[in-house]
């Protein structure tokens, strides 16, 4: 595509379910990197891919986050058993160049969690 | 690894009248510095960024930004401002050595009035 995909672009849940977050970077992209957005905070990053593997995967803030990619292309962001601090708009970014930060942001998946 | 204050968290001016968006930053090793844009309801995009060379980058709408690395500082300008330029900006910075890994500042919402 033209751009970062991601989907669902809103997701309402109740504490306790899970939620799955896709994102489809732009073709031909190898780096894939997963951000998370607060209110009234900064960016806060979670994983990040080459290819299909996970160099850095130091920001999950714990064991009930998980992301996989698949095909060195899409990739899904699974949160288990949603707790209310995990709302937040969740965004995914993608690089063509490995070292120079110039990433393609999605416009992110919105997360309520009551 | 590294960290990024930006000083101020909302920036109102008048149209047309000049802006400095001020940024920081602290890393152990030599980095790469970008300036990234989110206009309301769209993802992040890119404004400008200094890899290596001439410390005074610009943007195609009039933006510059200057690498101190003597004050560890990467304040975003323009001389004269559009209420087109309302937006939340977001300094970030990578280390050269590592992948593409992005730490972003808390952001800094410019609000330009008529």
């Amino acid at each position: 595509g033209a751009g970062v995909s991601q989907s669902p672009s809103n997701k309402v849940t109740e504490k306790g379910k899970d939620v799955e977050l896709r994102c489809d970077p732009i073709s031909g992209h190898t780096a894939l990197y997963w951000y998370r957005q607060s209110l009234g905070q900064g960016l806060e990053f979670l994983i990040y891919f080459q290819g299909n593997s996970a160099p850095d995967k130091s920001g999950l803030p714990s064991d009930r986050f998980s992301a996989e990619r698949t095909g060195g292309s899409v990739s899904t962001l699974t949160i288990q058993r949603t707790q209310q601090e995990d709302s937040a708009v969740y965004l995914c970014a993608s690089s063509l160049a490995v070292n120079t930060g110039e990433l393609f942001f999605g416009e992110g998946s919105r997360l309520t969690v009551l | 690894a590294q960290s990024v204050t930006q000083l101020d968290s909302q920036v109102p001016v008048f149209e047309e009248a000049p802006v400095e968006l001020r940024c920081n930053y602290s890393s152990s090793v030599s980095v790469y510095l970008f300036w990234y844009v989110q206009y309301p309801n769209q993802g992040l995009q890119l404004l400008l960024k200094y890899l290596s060379g001439s410390t005074l980058v610009e943007s195609i709408n009039g933006f510059e930004a200057e690498f101190n690395k003597s004050q560890t500082s990467f304040h975003l300008r323009k001389p004269s401002v559009h209420i087109s330029d309302t937006a939340e900006y977001f300094c970030a910075v990578s280390a050269r050595t590592s992948g593409s890994r992005l730490t972003f500042g808390e952001g800094t919402q410019l609000t330009v009035n008529p």
